[in-house]
């Protein structure tokens, strides 16, 4: 059982690049997330998902995309790299966003991504 | 707006307790959530709290006033890997979890 696993761990791009971050859960988690958490700030949702085919936009969605075909997988595109961007981003899943339990996240190790 | 405030920074002493808290304005409520991040590594959560009271798990305890906006975190026995921060977040009535910036504690032995 790997929990959330996130690649990669590192990624240093270009600005106008496009790359994509990595997200897998093999907990059969309903809901899965993506989160970037920068200095001074709490932890910021970009996208979300609460089961396969359906994502919704977070907080801070501008220049991101996500899919979820599969229950498991949850990518996340950086369609053209900026400066703005360089973050470290979190992939988070749960059962689901249900108000009746506690519903924990968990997380993945996080992707430390630079943007020159 | 949606806000959580928590103090940036604090420093305890080995053995001892240290209580930290977090304030909160936020459109509803659903819950209150605590996790801890050590550094370079991700969130894992702690304690969760719905209704008013104290809940205690271990050396770590959570209250909760929601008439106040208040919860406090209460760690115990203090151990050098206890230094990490300490997020609150609270779960807003559409569901989602808005998050403080965090409370970094730091351990002296």
């Amino acid at each position: 059982n790997a929990g959330v696993t996130q690649t990669p761990k590192f990624q240093v791009l270009k600005t106008g690049q496009s790359m994509t971050l990595q997200c897998a859960q093999d907990m059969n988690h309903e809901y899965m997330s993506w989160y970037r958490q920068d200095p001074g700030m709490g932890l910021r949702l970009i996208h979300y998902s609460v089961g396969a085919g359906i994502t919704d936009q977070g907080e801070v969605p501008n220049g991101y995309n996500v899919s979820r075909s599969t229950t498991e997988d949850f990518p996340l595109r950086l369609l053209s790299a900026a400066p703005s961007q360089t973050s470290v981003y979190f992939c988070a899943s749960s059962y689901g966003q249900s108000p009746s339990g506690a519903n924990v996240l968990t997380f993945g190790a996080g992707s430390r991504l630079t943007v020159l | 707006g949606q806000n959580i405030d928590q103090p940036t920074e604090m420093t305890a002493t080995e053995g001892a307790i240290v209580q930290i808290n977090c304030t909160y304005q936020t459109s509803g409520f659903n819950g209150l959530f605590w996790y801890q991040q050590h550094a370079g590594e991700a969130p894992t959560f702690l304690s969760y709290n719905v209704l008013d009271g104290l809940e205690e798990k271990g050396r770590f305890s959570s209250f909760l006033s929601r008439s106040k906006g208040y919860s406090y975190l209460l760690l115990k026995e203090l151990q050098m890997k206890d230094s990490a921060s300490y997020l609150c977040a609270v779960r807003d009535s559409n569901y989602q979890l808005i998050w403080g910036a965090g409370t970094k504690l730091i351990i002296k032995p």
